[in-house]
This record gives structure tokens, C-alpha cells and sequence, in this order.
């Protein structure tokens, strides 16, 4: 099915540990986003992706890591996971120019750090 | 810098009654506003969205929004709310020109029979 799916959806790990979240649109859309949301925060950007090997900084990117080889992929790699880090993490993408229309948001994955 | 605020994290509200969720947002330059709404366990869904023009903006589910730009509000309403409209609602904004949304803190809108 078209569409941006997350994977998993939920996640345990202990502290330490490095863990990657996984993202896959379908639509070929060029910018890709990752957020996090955590109670009275709302969602806080972590990084972002204009294109393939184009990525940037978002507001919370410390003790994460992005890498985006195709277009398609974007996947968020906590090097060592923190209890802080636990949150409901969610991918989105729009189309270069597009992002008047909205994002189209994934499921999210729930990561819980033990 | 830009920033979204919602003025209630919480909000209960009786079946069938009229609801207003309120946003404000500064920013020096023009935006969008949208608002979009997270039903439990699952992803954000556009509601609506404000890029011109009227300044009343209707969505789906019978929600509708106006921008007030002397007061840089962008409040949530409906009329008539039903169980299924209970979520979390997210205003967002956009500068124009950029690519990334910017967040307010959420308002989660809990309907009792």
C-alpha cells in the first residue's frame, strides 16, 4: 500500500544501547522529517531531510543520527540510548514546495528506554 | 524565532456542546496555520489548514478555524462535539518559504456523555 509506514511500532530497549527507527514513504516525496512527541512539549523536530544525502539539524537533534541514501528511506538511529529518549517518535514527508498542504504523518513508533 | 502556543493542554467538554480550541503563534513574518488531530495510538491527521483569503476555514468533521491576524490567533471550533472527537489537537505554523511545521504544545479534548 502507498502511503509512509514506521517501524516497529513499539520498541523496549535497555540504556545504551543503539537502536534505529525506521521510516519508508512511498510517494518519492523529497522532504522527510523526523519529530518527537512527549507530554506539554507537543512535537519537537529532531532532523530533517530536503533530499538524498541531505539532512539537517531540527530543534532536539542531540544523541540521535539520520542518514538518507534513497529517497524513499529515512531512518533515525539513537547511538546510545538515554531514558530521555523515551517518547512516540513520527516520520513525515511533503513534496519539495508542498509543505503549504500539510505533512502526511506516519503511525509512530513508541520507544520506551529501560 | 516562531513559536505556537495552545492556551489548554486539557479540555473537557459535554456532548453536543460548542467547543473552541485556542492557538496563538508569533512570528514577524506571514505563515500558515493548520491544525491537525491525533486520534489514540494512532499518526497526525490534516483538519484544516489557512494559506489566504477567507479567513473562516472549514474542515473535516465539522471543525472550523478563522484567523485573526491583529491578534495572531488561530482558534479551533465546532459547534456540536461527539464522542469520536476526542483527541489531541495540534496547531501548527508555517513560514512562508520554509519547509518545516512548528508544533504548539497539544490540547487533548476529552467529550463526557
Amino acid at each position: 500500500d502507498a502511503g509512509i509506514t514506521q517501524s516497529p511500532r513499539y520498541k523496549i530497549t535497555e540504556t545504551g544501547r543503539q537502536v534505529t527507527l525506521m521510516c519508508h514513504q512511498t510517494w518519492s516525496h523529497s522532504y522527510m522529517f523526523w519529530y518527537r512527541q512527549d507530554l506539554g512539549h507537543g512535537l519537537r523536530l529532531i532532523y530533517y531531510s530536503a533530499a538524498a544525502d541531505i539532512t539537517d539539524k531540527g530543534e532536539v537533534p542531540d544523541g540521535y543520527v539520520v542518514s538518507r541514501s534513497k529517497t524513499e528511506n529515512f531512518p533515525l538511529t539513537l547511538e546510545s540510548a538515554t531514558r530521555s529518549q523515551t517518547s512516540v517518535y513520527f516520520c513525515a514527508s511533503s513534496e519539495s514546495g508542498m509543505a503549504i498542504y500539510g505533512y502526511t504523518f506516519g503511525s509512530g513508533t513508541r520507544l520506551t528506554v529501560v | 524565532a516562531q513559536s505556537v502556543t495552545q492556551l489548554d493542554s486539557q479540555v473537557p467538554v459535554f456532548e453536543e456542546a460548542p467547543v473552541e480550541l485556542r492557538c496563538n503563534y508569533s512570528s514577524s513574518v506571514s505563515v500558515y496555520l493548520f491544525w491537525y488531530v491525533q486520534y489514540p495510538n494512532q499518526g497526525l491527521q490534516l483538519l484544516l489548514k489557512y494559506l489566504s483569503g477567507s479567513t473562516l476555514v472549514k474542515g473535516i468533521n465539522g471543525f472550523e478555524a478563522e484567523f485573526n491576524k491583529s491578534q495572531t490567533s488561530f482558534h479551533l471550533r465546532k459547534p456540536s462535539v461527539h464522542i469520536s472527537d476526542t483527541a489531541e489537537y495540534f496547531c501548527a505554523a508555517l513560514i512562508q518559504g520554509a519547509q518545516k511545521l512548528v508544533f504548539g504544545q497539544g490540547t487533548r479534548l476529552t467529550i463526557n456523555p
